[in-house]
């Protein structure tokens, strides 16, 4: 059972260029999440999805975007990477909102 | 909108003895409530959650964790701490809401540290 996959673990950004962080899960699962992990901080939720085509903002959206084109896959897009957005980041889906959430096992990010 | 105070960025206690990691939220009706444990470069996994019924829940190795509306509070317990019980403890709220139930919200974290 795969549940919830992310790639790439660890990645190094120059400030300034774009890249995608891939989220997969194979639960069939309506909900897809993506947060942020700084210390002290918890998670913050960055954008999410109720469904194919249907995305929303979340608590920390700003400087990145999100599709949703499969129920599948829920791809985060830095579209020019800060430093600020050093950070582990987790995707997570969910059969329904208010019902338990299944993680990834997270991408490390650096931007220098 | 809801809110999740986990009190405590660290809380130590010796194998063996009791663990108690405190989490208080806002809301106005009651929220689904879950407790999620992160082991140190893993993603987090669920401990146990709360929706309806039995304020008492119980979950994974050996965790529990009381509802009690009138405290607006969550705590999760273990009578007896292990070595592996060390990691970081989440506590997350999902509100009601006219068009149904909100995405969670997190805690900041506690870690937890178990000493011999």
């Amino acid at each position: 059972n795969a549940g919830v996959t992310q790639t790439p673990k660890f990645q190094v950004l120059k400030t300034g260029q774009s890249m995608t962080l891939q989220c997969a899960q194979d639960m069939n699962h309506e909900y897809m999440s993506w947060y942020r992990q700084d210390p002290g901080m918890g998670l913050r939720l960055i954008h999410y999805s109720v469904g194919a085509g249907i995305t929303d903002q979340g608590e920390v959206p700003n400087g990145y975007n999100v599709s949703r084109s499969t129920t599948e896959d829920f791809p985060l897009r830095l579209l020019s990477a800060a430093p600020s957005q050093t950070s582990v980041y987790f995707c997570a889906s969910m059969r329904a909102l208010g019902t338990e959430a299944f993680f990834g096992q997270g991408t490390r990010l650096t931007v220098v | 909108a809801q809110s999740v105070t986990q009190l405590g960025s660290h809380v130590s206690v010796s194998e063996g003895a009791l663990v108690l990691l405190r989490c208080n939220y806002s809301s106005s009706v009651p929220p689904y409530l879950f407790w999620y444990v992160q082991y140190p470069n893993q993603g987090l996994q669920l401990l146990l959650k709360y929706t309806t019924g039995a304020t008492l829940v119980k979950g994974i190795n050996g965790f529990e964790a009381e509802f009690k509306k009138s405290e607006t509070s969550f705590h999760l317990t273990k009578p007896s701490a292990h070595m592996s019980d060390a990691a970081e403890y989440f506590c997350a709220v999902s509100d009601p809401g006219n068009s149904g139930y909100s995405t969670l919200t997190f805690g900041k974290g506690t870690m937890l540290l178990v000493s011999p």
